[in-house]
Protein backbone atom coordinates (compact mmCIF):
# COMPACT_ATOMS: atom_id res chain seq x y z
CA UNK A 1 0.00 0.00 0.00
CA UNK A 2 1.03 3.51 -0.02
CA UNK A 3 3.29 4.47 2.50
CA UNK A 4 5.16 8.04 3.00
CA UNK A 5 8.14 8.14 5.28
CA UNK A 6 10.34 10.48 7.46
CA UNK A 7 12.48 10.56 10.37
CA UNK A 8 11.22 11.37 13.58
CA UNK A 9 13.43 14.26 14.72
CA UNK A 10 15.97 16.79 13.29
CA UNK A 11 18.12 19.36 15.33
CA UNK A 12 20.50 21.92 13.87
CA UNK A 13 22.32 25.35 14.71
CA UNK A 14 20.42 28.80 14.41
CA UNK A 15 21.68 29.88 11.10
CA UNK A 16 23.01 26.68 9.49
CA UNK A 17 20.85 24.60 6.60
CA UNK A 18 18.61 21.97 7.35
CA UNK A 19 17.05 19.32 5.10
CA UNK A 20 14.07 17.87 6.27
CA UNK A 21 13.83 14.35 3.95
CA UNK A 22 11.35 12.06 2.98
CA UNK A 23 10.35 8.88 0.94
CA UNK A 24 6.87 7.94 -0.67
CA UNK A 25 5.76 4.93 -2.65
CA UNK A 26 3.09 5.50 -5.20
CA UNK A 27 4.90 6.29 -8.54
CA UNK A 28 2.12 7.84 -9.86
CA UNK A 29 1.94 10.57 -7.36
CA UNK A 30 0.88 14.17 -8.82
CA UNK A 31 1.60 16.57 -6.24
CA UNK A 32 3.32 16.37 -3.46
CA UNK A 33 3.45 19.02 -0.33
CA UNK A 34 5.67 20.08 2.76
CA UNK A 35 3.54 21.32 5.46
CA UNK A 36 4.70 22.76 9.24
CA UNK A 37 2.73 22.53 12.18
CA UNK A 38 3.82 24.69 15.24
CA UNK A 39 3.04 23.20 19.14
CA UNK A 40 -0.81 23.34 19.27
CA UNK A 41 -1.71 24.23 16.01
CA UNK A 42 -3.02 23.10 12.89
CA UNK A 43 -1.09 22.47 9.76
CA UNK A 44 -0.15 24.98 7.40
CA UNK A 45 0.58 24.61 3.77
CA UNK A 46 4.32 25.70 3.02
CA UNK A 47 5.06 24.51 -0.22
CA UNK A 48 4.30 21.96 -3.00
CA UNK A 49 5.62 20.24 -6.17
CA UNK A 50 4.42 19.07 -9.25
CA UNK A 51 5.62 15.74 -9.66
CA UNK A 52 6.85 16.77 -13.38
CA UNK A 53 9.56 18.93 -11.68
CA UNK A 54 12.52 18.53 -9.97
CA UNK A 55 13.02 21.64 -7.68
CA UNK A 56 10.88 24.17 -6.49
CA UNK A 57 12.66 27.12 -4.33
CA UNK A 58 10.17 29.95 -2.29
CA UNK A 59 12.92 32.26 -0.55
CA UNK A 60 14.55 30.43 1.77
CA UNK A 61 12.61 27.15 1.12
CA UNK A 62 14.02 24.65 -1.82
CA UNK A 63 12.00 21.92 -2.35
CA UNK A 64 14.09 18.69 -4.26
CA UNK A 65 12.39 16.22 -5.89
CA UNK A 66 14.01 12.77 -7.48
CA UNK A 67 11.56 10.69 -8.74
CA UNK A 68 13.24 7.64 -9.68
CA UNK A 69 14.08 7.14 -5.93
CA UNK A 70 10.82 8.66 -4.94
CA UNK A 71 12.55 11.12 -2.49
CA UNK A 72 11.57 14.46 -1.31
CA UNK A 73 13.35 16.79 0.75
CA UNK A 74 12.68 19.99 2.35
CA UNK A 75 15.99 22.61 2.47
CA UNK A 76 15.25 25.49 5.07
CA UNK A 77 18.46 28.21 4.85
CA UNK A 78 19.54 30.40 7.28
CA UNK A 79 17.48 28.29 10.12
CA UNK A 80 15.98 30.47 12.91
CA UNK A 81 14.14 29.58 16.11
CA UNK A 82 10.86 30.27 14.40
CA UNK A 83 11.33 27.54 12.17
CA UNK A 84 11.23 24.89 15.11
CA UNK A 85 8.32 23.00 14.19
CA UNK A 86 6.91 19.31 13.07
CA UNK A 87 7.05 19.17 8.98
CA UNK A 88 4.63 17.08 7.33
CA UNK A 89 5.57 15.78 3.60
CA UNK A 90 2.37 14.50 1.97
CA UNK A 91 1.42 12.98 -1.66
CA UNK A 92 -1.48 13.41 -3.54
CA UNK A 93 -1.79 9.40 -4.93
CA UNK A 94 -3.09 8.81 -8.80
CA UNK A 95 -6.48 8.21 -7.12
CA UNK A 96 -6.45 11.68 -5.61
CA UNK A 97 -6.28 10.46 -1.38
CA UNK A 98 -3.81 12.42 0.43
CA UNK A 99 -1.36 10.38 2.38
CA UNK A 100 0.64 12.64 5.10
CA UNK A 101 4.00 11.19 6.91
CA UNK A 102 4.60 10.93 10.42
CA UNK A 103 6.03 14.27 10.71
CA UNK A 104 9.67 15.53 11.43
CA UNK A 105 10.43 17.54 14.63
CA UNK A 106 12.71 20.04 14.04
CA UNK A 107 14.47 21.77 16.82
CA UNK A 108 16.50 24.67 16.18
CA UNK A 109 19.13 25.60 18.59
CA UNK A 110 20.49 29.37 19.34
CA UNK B 1 -10.81 36.64 6.55
CA UNK B 2 -11.78 33.14 5.11
CA UNK B 3 -10.27 30.17 6.91
CA UNK B 4 -12.01 27.02 9.31
CA UNK B 5 -12.95 27.39 12.73
CA UNK B 6 -12.51 24.31 15.41
CA UNK B 7 -14.31 24.18 18.45
CA UNK B 8 -14.05 23.77 21.38
CA UNK B 9 -10.05 24.02 21.48
CA UNK B 10 -9.75 22.15 24.42
CA UNK B 11 -12.53 19.35 25.32
CA UNK B 12 -12.75 16.38 28.52
CA UNK B 13 -14.46 13.23 28.38
CA UNK B 14 -15.81 11.24 30.86
CA UNK B 15 -15.99 7.23 30.45
CA UNK B 16 -19.11 6.40 28.22
CA UNK B 17 -19.77 9.54 26.71
CA UNK B 18 -20.26 11.03 23.68
CA UNK B 19 -18.66 14.05 22.52
CA UNK B 20 -19.19 16.08 19.27
CA UNK B 21 -16.03 18.30 17.99
CA UNK B 22 -17.54 21.17 15.84
CA UNK B 23 -15.86 22.16 12.37
CA UNK B 24 -16.94 25.13 10.13
CA UNK B 25 -15.29 26.71 6.66
CA UNK B 26 -16.03 29.73 5.00
CA UNK B 27 -14.26 28.70 1.93
CA UNK B 28 -16.57 27.48 0.25
CA UNK B 29 -14.24 24.31 -0.24
CA UNK B 30 -16.11 21.64 -1.57
CA UNK B 31 -14.47 18.72 0.35
CA UNK B 32 -13.76 18.20 4.44
CA UNK B 33 -11.88 15.91 6.34
CA UNK B 34 -11.11 14.66 10.04
CA UNK B 35 -8.18 13.41 10.84
CA UNK B 36 -6.83 12.10 14.18
CA UNK B 37 -2.99 13.38 15.51
CA UNK B 38 -1.09 10.73 17.80
CA UNK B 39 2.20 11.40 18.61
CA UNK B 40 4.68 9.51 16.65
CA UNK B 41 2.21 8.69 14.17
CA UNK B 42 1.10 11.71 12.05
CA UNK B 43 -2.03 11.99 10.40
CA UNK B 44 -4.84 9.31 9.82
CA UNK B 45 -7.79 9.85 8.84
CA UNK B 46 -11.58 9.37 10.07
CA UNK B 47 -13.59 10.11 7.70
CA UNK B 48 -14.54 12.60 4.89
CA UNK B 49 -17.17 14.30 2.90
CA UNK B 50 -16.81 15.67 -0.76
CA UNK B 51 -20.26 16.95 -1.14
CA UNK B 52 -22.97 17.74 1.05
CA UNK B 53 -25.28 15.21 2.33
CA UNK B 54 -22.55 12.14 1.72
CA UNK B 55 -19.34 11.23 3.54
CA UNK B 56 -17.00 8.24 3.68
CA UNK B 57 -15.42 6.37 5.75
CA UNK B 58 -11.39 6.40 6.50
CA UNK B 59 -8.62 4.43 7.98
CA UNK B 60 -9.75 4.75 11.56
CA UNK B 61 -13.60 5.40 11.64
CA UNK B 62 -14.75 2.79 14.51
CA UNK B 63 -16.08 4.93 17.42
CA UNK B 64 -16.86 8.12 15.00
CA UNK B 65 -19.94 9.43 13.40
CA UNK B 66 -20.40 12.69 11.53
CA UNK B 67 -22.79 14.34 9.30
CA UNK B 68 -22.70 16.66 6.43
CA UNK B 69 -25.86 18.60 6.28
CA UNK B 70 -24.12 22.07 5.42
CA UNK B 71 -21.67 22.93 3.23
CA UNK B 72 -19.70 24.62 5.60
CA UNK B 73 -20.03 22.18 8.32
CA UNK B 74 -18.66 18.98 9.20
CA UNK B 75 -19.35 17.65 12.60
CA UNK B 76 -17.08 14.62 14.12
CA UNK B 77 -18.91 12.69 17.15
CA UNK B 78 -16.63 10.58 19.08
CA UNK B 79 -18.67 7.69 20.96
CA UNK B 80 -18.24 5.85 23.36
CA UNK B 81 -17.17 2.85 21.31
CA UNK B 82 -13.89 4.84 20.31
CA UNK B 83 -11.68 2.99 23.14
CA UNK B 84 -9.18 5.55 22.80
CA UNK B 85 -10.16 8.83 22.06
CA UNK B 86 -7.28 11.35 23.64
CA UNK B 87 -5.57 12.45 20.94
CA UNK B 88 -5.67 16.08 18.82
CA UNK B 89 -8.01 16.14 15.94
CA UNK B 90 -7.70 18.23 13.11
CA UNK B 91 -10.31 19.52 10.63
CA UNK B 92 -9.32 20.41 6.93
CA UNK B 93 -11.29 21.02 3.64
CA UNK B 94 -10.44 21.57 -0.05
CA UNK B 95 -11.21 22.27 -3.46
CA UNK B 96 -12.78 18.94 -4.83
CA UNK B 97 -10.94 18.81 -7.94
CA UNK B 98 -7.00 19.34 -8.30
CA UNK B 99 -6.08 19.58 -4.71
CA UNK B 100 -3.00 21.23 -6.32
CA UNK B 101 -3.01 23.98 -3.33
CA UNK B 102 -3.50 21.05 -0.79
CA UNK B 103 -5.41 21.04 2.62
CA UNK B 104 -6.80 24.16 5.04
CA UNK B 105 -6.48 23.07 7.98
CA UNK B 106 -8.12 24.39 11.24
CA UNK B 107 -6.05 24.85 14.97
CA UNK B 108 -7.33 21.22 16.21
CA UNK B 109 -9.55 20.14 19.22
CA UNK B 110 -7.49 18.33 22.20
CA UNK B 111 -9.72 15.64 23.25
CA UNK B 112 -8.39 14.13 26.83
CA UNK B 113 -10.60 11.62 28.12
CA UNK B 114 -11.05 11.74 32.73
Amino acid sequence: GEDVEQSLFLSVREGDSSVINCTYTDSSSTYLYWYKQEPGAGLQLLTYIFSNMDMKQDQRLTVLLNKKDKHLSLRIADTQTGDSAIYFCAEKTSYDKVIFGPGTSLSVIP
Amino acid sequence: DGGITQSPKYLFRKEGQNVTLSCEQNLNHDAMYWYRQDPGQGLRLIYYSQIVNDFQKGDIAEGYSVSREKKESFPLTVTSAQKNPTAFYLCASSIVTGLVYGYTFGSGTRLTVV
